[in-house]
């Protein structure tokens, strides 16, 4: 069955530590997406990426970066530069164009230790 | 004024229940508008896309008032699994996926 595979599901990041988040789909889309989900907050946008080797920055990108080589990875690194890393971790997919919605991964919950 | 607002509840009801939900959005250029269900702890999922004329699916229905700017969902014979967060998603523009709005969500709590 086609999908969005992320991994880990759970991250643990000392202070100072890059960690880099796996975001895999089989679903043929051309947009990729990041967000990060905060207690209490909605979901917030870090990057995106609509075609390969181009991508743009979300509300929150300072402190990530990401890279698309690929039409089926988007992988997220969360920089020692991000001060509060804390949060649960959301990639989604979409294909450009439709009206459909987004279809994400289960997410993966990093914590800084 | 946020973007996209929603009444966080949380709503209590018995099983068997009718349960509605608003949200109101504030950008009049808005063009596509969803409804996502979001388990603690999990993804959220697409529940159903709102159309101007309203639809319905299965026991789900939602409606879109472009006047008033805000869309509804409608839960009939509320059932235990029916308890989650609902999420209010609204896009600005259509050509620019970029552009999604998240609301805050509405809890539910479905009771025996």
């Amino acid at each position: 069955d086609g999908g969005i595979t992320q991994s880990p599901k759970y991250l643990f990041r000392k202070e100072g530590q890059n960690v880099t988040l796996s975001c895999e789909q089989n679903l043929n889309h051309d947009a990729m997406y990041w967000y990060r989900q905060d207690p209490g907050q909605g979901l917030r946008l870090i990057y995106y990426s609509q075609i390969v080797n181009d991508f743009q920055k979300g509300d929150i990108a300072e402190g990530y970066s990401v890279s698309r080589e690929k039409k089926e990875s988007f992988p997220l690194t969360v920089t020692s530069a991000q001060k509060n890393p804390t949060a649960f971790y959301l990639c989604a997919s979409h294909n450009i164009g439709r009206q459909y919605g987004y279809t994400f991964g289960s997410g993966t919950r990093l914590t800084v230790v | 004024r946020k973007e996209v607002e929603q009444d966080p509840g949380p709503f209590n009801v018995p099983e068997g229940a009718t349960v509605a939900f608003n949200c109101t959005y504030s950008n009049s250029a808005s063009q596509s508008f969803f409804w996502y269900r979001q388990d603690c702890r999990k993804e959220p999922k697409l529940l159903m896309s709102v159309y101007s004329s309203g639809n319905e699916d299965g026991r789900f229905t939602a409606q879109l008032n472009r006047a008033s700017q805000y869309i509804s969902l409608l839960i009939r014979d509320s059932k235990l699994s029916d308890s989650a967060t609902y999420l209010c998603v609204v896009n600005a523009n259509a050509g620019n996926n970029r552009k999604l709005i998240w609301g805050l969500g509405t809890s539910l709590a479905v009771n025996p």
